[in-house]
């Protein structure tokens, strides 16, 4: 059973910070790491599919790194604004089907 | 273009009902995926239908089971609810075997 764990749980920050969340997985067996944001009361919305090592993508202010040999991603929200504020959930793809871990919930004050 | 569907949107049900829960996917999407997201977790994969066939499940009882009809549109039922049965259930849709996911709105069920 794969294991995913993100950190940190919950982030509070100020309008124009930067910020970045960790999601660490078991590098065996490893095919893709997706990313996902959801904003409450809304559906999970698709950020990033990353495969390969050393892999890095970007969306905006939005970027993400991949490490497969280590098993890890890092997301970074550049100048973060109140409507980045959403739960980034980071989920391996295995076997068809996607491990997510607990998310990190981010809170961005004006 | 429809994103992925979900009806209905919120349920309550007691202990030992049954559920049947509906997704239609995106269009030009064949495969479908269900999960459950209970409070304080990420969601949990319960199964995947491709061509009609449960193609993938996860750790889930046989209580939970699920259809795929020639449309591609999904059906997740649950037996003999629990109390622990009560979540978010999504659903997700892509096409073939790997790939984004896209997600539904969810079913928020609620078991007294």
């Amino acid at each position: 059973i794969l294991n995913v764990e993100q950190s940190p749980q919950s982030l509070h920050v100020q309008e124009g910070d930067s910020t970045n969340f960790t999601c660490s997985f078991p590098s065996s067996n490893f095919y893709a790491l997706h990313w996902y944001r959801w904003e409450t009361a809304k559906s999970p919305e698709a950020l990033f599919v990353m495969t390969l090592n050393g892999d890095e993508k970007k969306k905006g202010r939005i970027s993400a790194t991949l490490n497969t040999k280590e098993g890890y991603s890092y997301l970074y929200i550049k100048g973060s604004q109140p409507e980045d504020s959403a739960t980034y959930l980071c989920a391996p793809y295995n076997t068809d089907k996607l491990i997510f871990g607990t998310g990190t919930r981010l809170q961005v004050f004006p | 273009d429809a994103g992925v569907t979900q009806s209905p949107t919120h349920l309550i049900k007691t202990r030992g009902q049954q559920v049947t829960l509906r997704c239609s996917p995106k269009s030009g999407h064949d495969t479908v995926s269900w999960y459950q997201q209970a409070l304080g977790q990420g969601p949990q994969f319960i199964f995947q239908y491709y061509e009609e066939e449960e193609r993938q499940r996860g750790n889930f009882p046989d209580r939970f089971s699920g259809h795929q009809f020639p449309n591609y549109s999904s059906e997740l039922n649950v037996n003999a609810l629990l109390l622990g049965d009560s979540a978010l259930y999504l659903c997700a849709s892509l096409q073939g075997a790997s790939g984004t996911q896209y997600f539904g709105p969810g079913t928020r069920l609620l078991v007294l």
